[in-house]
């Protein structure tokens, strides 16, 4: 099955800083990949995701970015806020089609922003 | 409003002492998942539903069953619950683009 690795466990940042987290996959047929915000007390919601037919994704101040040879994908935060303190949580999966197929997780990397 | 309920929220039990954590979701979803979150570990899944009646174990199902007679219910049973089943619960669904999870449920087994 697939295996998603996650890096850093844990990353500080000042306010208005950026923070980047890194995830390797190893499963070249996974073809798409989310990320999930985990607030404090909350269960994780989708924050971005990319397919892997295309290379970079924004959202205002977030972006993923893929590079399919390599296998890994990242989530880039600009502009750090206070709110932007949680768990963040990497994914991949086989879309196929009609359903979405099976996330496999990476464990998680707590972000805090301090101000 | 779409969600996923999950209850209780919170969960005191002692071994062995079956328990059942119920799973609701009102997007009508195929496709939902047990999760169980511990620190470290992050997401495994325990079980996954692909439709009614149609079930399949995840990565961590020992100790655990689910049952999937409606469409929008997909409980979580513990039959004999051992304190190695501490750990935070997430029920989920899943449509095309997303998977929406529920508040979760923490349940600690003395």
């Amino acid at each position: 099955g697939e295996n998603v690795e996650q890096h850093p466990s844990t990353l500080s940042v000042q306010e208005g800083d950026s923070a980047v987290i890194k995830c390797t996959y190893s499963d070249s047929a996974s073809n798409y990949f989310p990320w999930y915000k985990q607030e404090l007390g909350k269960g994780p919601q989708l924050i971005i995701d990319i397919r892997s037919n295309v290379g970079e994704k924004k959202d205002q101040r977030i972006a993923v970015t893929l590079n399919k040879t390599a296998k890994h994908f990242s989530l880039h935060i600009t502009e750090t806020q206070p709110e932007d303190s949680a768990v963040y949580f990497c994914a991949a999966s086989t879309d196929r089609g009609s359903t979405l197929g099976r996330l496999y997780f990476g464990r998680g990397t707590q972000l805090t922003v301090w101000p | 409003e779409a969600q996923v309920t999950q209850n209780p929220r919170y969960l005191i039990t002692v071994t062995g002492k079956k328990l059942t954590v119920t799973c609701s979701q009102n997007m009508n979803h195929e496709y939902m998942s047990w999760y169980r979150q511990d620190p470290g570990l992050g997401l495994r899944q325990i079980y996954y539903s692909m439709n009614v009646e149609v079930t399949d174990k995840g990565d961590v199902p020992e100790g655990y069953k689910v049952s999937r007679k409606e469409k929008r219910n997909f409980p979580l049973i513990l039959e004999s619950p051992s304190p190695n089943q501490t750990s935070l619960y997430f029920c989920a669904s899943f449509d095309f683009q997303e998977a929406f999870f529920g508040q979760g449920t923490r349940l600690t087994v003395v």
